[in-house]
């Protein structure tokens, strides 16, 4: 089955400054790779997906590129805000197995 | 967008209790629904995959006869913990992709935060 890793588990930055997420698949089958955003206690939110025929994907201050190739994909954010202080899961799939999550990411916005 | 509903809440129970969890998608049919767990501070897990009108497939390490799941209609899944025991305390949250046509997108119901006394 698919598996998906995540780094790092800890991300503290400055307010204003970027952010960045990267994940990794092993399943080549895989086509569908979504970043959500979780907040304590609450469902994930999605945020951002991009699908195998893509490379890059923008959505105002944040940003997702897919490495098919080497199997990796990652998740920007420019400009942070307190808000954007979270948990960020990465996952892969898009077949009929469901999504494969990461072990996340706890972002810390620094004012 | 395709809304996923999850009762209840929040639920505490006795150990040695049953729990049902209810997942409804509201405005599409689900033909399909996987059910996840969450212990705090990890990741999502997969423990079963919901398939309307037939069994449920789990994943390894899941226990099926613990685990009961249901997908009587093609709006509703349950997951019934049965015997609960404290370890099982955790956050279930349901998912369902939005309909036919949709390749891998997943929409989540609320959560379900399971304690067990």
């Amino acid at each position: 089955g698919e598996n998906v890793e995540q780094h790092p588990s800890t991300l503290s930055v400055q307010e204003g400054d970027s952010a960045v997420i990267k994940c990794t698949y092993s399943d080549s089958a895989s086509n569908y790779f979504p970043w959500y955003k979780q907040e304590l206690g609450k469902r994930p939110q999605l945020i951002i997906d991009i699908r195998s025929n893509v490379g890059e994907k923008k959505d105002q201050r944040i940003a997702v590129t897919l490495n098919k190739t080497a199997k990796h994909f990652s998740l920007h954010i420019t400009e942070t805000q307190p808000e954007d202080s979270a948990v960020y899961f990465c996952a892969a799939g898009g077949g009929a197995d469901g999504l494969t999550f990461g072990k996340g990411t706890h972002l810390i916005i620094q004012p | 967008g395709a809304v996923v509903s999850q009762h209840p809440s929040w639920v505490i129970c006795k150990s040695g209790t049953s729990v049902k969890i209810e997942c409804r998608s509201l405005d599409f049919q689900a033909t399909t629904m996987f059910w996840y767990r969450q212990f705090p501070k990890q990741s999502l897990m997969l423990m079963a995959t919901s398939n309307e009108g037939s069994k449920a497939t789990y994943e390894q390490g899941v226990e099926k006869d613990k685990f009961l799941i249901n997908h009587a209609s093609l709006t509703l899944s349950t997951l019934t913990v049965t015997s609960a025991h404290p370890e099982d305390s955790s956050f279930y949250i349901c998912s369902a992709p939005p309909g036919a046509g949709a390749t891998g997108e997943l929409f989540f119901g609320e959560g379900s935060r399971l304690t067990v006394l």
